[in-house]
């Protein structure tokens, strides 16, 4: 039969908005949460990450912000740029950097 | 400069015939693994390497072997691909002690079953 593939969510932004990706996870015990950007083609880069000591923590344009109540973090993108178009995966550490990648959101930029 | 080395970018098969992909490394990191990573799905890891110590994940197929002779080199062996094998194959190092979660990738290892 016909196979359907799987379709990632996807965020359309114009230049210069602010992006907002979110991910939820079901593990209340998790203490340990990375973002990584894939561009087309490349392996994942390492963004930025949280403890759940923490319920924000901010890089360059980045933000994350766990809620740790919802089981809800998400990653702010301020003045997205072109070459931010990416796919974004949430990841839960494991333990000895053995990572879990949640579903990710595709981000599409237009000028 | 590349850091994580994978080899071949692109590797064509035909069902059932074996294959190996090839991952190096530059940074000295005690840890590797490998993720298969299917289209527009997430990473999933198969297994890693501490140091000389294999862990490999529950659900990883048996047909999915990995080898690591030395510090800096990793093995992915594919005893028998199959249809549903096809996928980007990637290759990862982290440094214990370093920045939890901080994953170095390769560009990846894209493989076809004909």
């Amino acid at each position: 039969g016909e196979s359907v593939g799987l379709h990632l969510p996807t965020l359309s932004v114009q230049e210069g908005d602010n992006s907002i990706i979110n991910c939820a996870y079901s593990n209340s015990a998790s203490d340990y949460f990375i973002w990584y950007k894939q561009e087309s083609g490349k392996g994942p880069q390492f963004i930025i990450d949280i403890r759940s000591n923490m319920d924000k923590r901010q890089g360059q344009r980045v933000t994350v912000l766990l809620n740790k109540t919802v089981k809800h973090l998400s990653l702010q993108i301020a003045a997205t740029q072109p070459g931010d178009s990416a796919v974004y995966f949430c990841a839960e550490n494991r333990g000895y950097s053995t990572l879990t990648f949640g579903k990710g959101t595709m981000l599409l930029v237009s000028p | 400069d590349a850091m994580v080395i994978q080899n071949p970018r692109y590797q064509v098969t035909q069902f059932g015939k074996p294959v190996t992909l090839s991952c190096s490394q530059t940074l000295n990191h005690n840890v590797m693994y490998w993720y298969q990573q299917k289209s527009s799905q997430a990473p999933k890891l198969l297994f890693h390497y501490y140091d000389k110590d294999f862990n490999n994940e529950a659900d990883t197929p048996d047909n999915f072997q990995s080898r690591r002779p030395n510090t800096s080199f990793c093995f992915l062996d594919i005893r028998s691909p199959g249809l549903g094998d096809a996928a980007m194959y990637l290759c990862a190092t982290s440094k214990s002690g370093g920045r939890d979660g901080e994953l170095f990738f390769g560009e990846g290892s894209r493989l076809t079953v004909l």
